[in-house]
């Protein structure tokens, strides 16, 4: 069981806005803006999209934006395009210190 | 460009210690503040955090898999060793190595990861 909840399916059509959420802690996301977010197409490897909460890594589409509010930080997707089809994983760093992860959830675009 | 591979066997027995090798270029561990963390995903299953080295041998380790694991250091020949002891076919995942920087919380870039299977 993973630390982090995620929603395990999101679903929606192009040009629509999604919003995962990724809900913790006071011990990890409600600690401090040390929430980051990864995109996993099938079969390849877990890319970094958010950074710090709300920051995108160079290259990143401005379609993508995180946010947070007390112990839940969210990722939105917005303009929802065929290639957004992907797995989405939240990660935390935790006051033990460690890292955790998210369940993951999956973007369906219809 | 800062890259990470990860080697070791496709195929550990159960009860067997697996030991997994991120060999890394572009960066150092000594220099930058640059760290090497482990994360494993089993096949269609979320990801797990499992440790990390820091240039200043601080090793962090996921506090449910710590009796299991040790991870070391080579900084002459850029490689960080992976070694989880008692394998399981619990313990069948990809695993990956990726760059963190000390002070940053997120983990970029990946290698492309290592499938290991716990079979006997």
């Amino acid at each position: 069981q993973s630390v982090l909840t995620q929603p395990a399916s999101v679903s929606g059509s192009p040009g629509q806005s999604i919003t995962i959420s990724c809900t913790g802690t006071s011990n990890d996301v409600g600690y401090n803006n040390y929430v980051s977010w990864y995109q996993q197409h099938p079969g390849k490897v877990p890319k970094l999209i958010i950074y710090d909460v709300t920051y995108r890594p160079s290259g990143i589409s401005d379609r993508f934006s995180g946010s947070k509010s007390g112990n839940t930080a969210s990722l939105t997707i917005s303009g929802l395009q065929a290639e957004d089809e992907a797995d989405y994983y939240c990660s935390s760093y935790t006051t033990t210190p460690s890292w955790v992860f998210g369940g993951g959830t999956k973007v369906t675009v219809l | 460009q800062v890259t990470l591979r990860e080697s070791g066997p496709a195929l550990v027995k159960p009860t067997q210690t697996l030991t997994l090798t991120c060999t890394f270029s572009g960066f150092s561990l000594n220099t930058g503040g640059s760290c090497v963390t482990w994360i494993r995903q089993p096949p269609g299953k979320a990801l797990e955090w499992l440790g990390r080295v820091d240039g200043d041998d601080d090793i962090y380790y996921s506090p449910s898999l710590k009796t299991r694991l040790t991870i070391s250091k080579d900084t002459s020949r850029n490689q960080v060793v992976l070694t989880m002891t008692d394998m399981d076919p619990a313990d069948t995942a990809t695993y990956y190595c990726a760059r963190m920087i000390d002070g940053k919380d997120w983990f970029d870039p990946w290698g492309q990861g290592t499938l290991v299977t716990v079979s006997s």
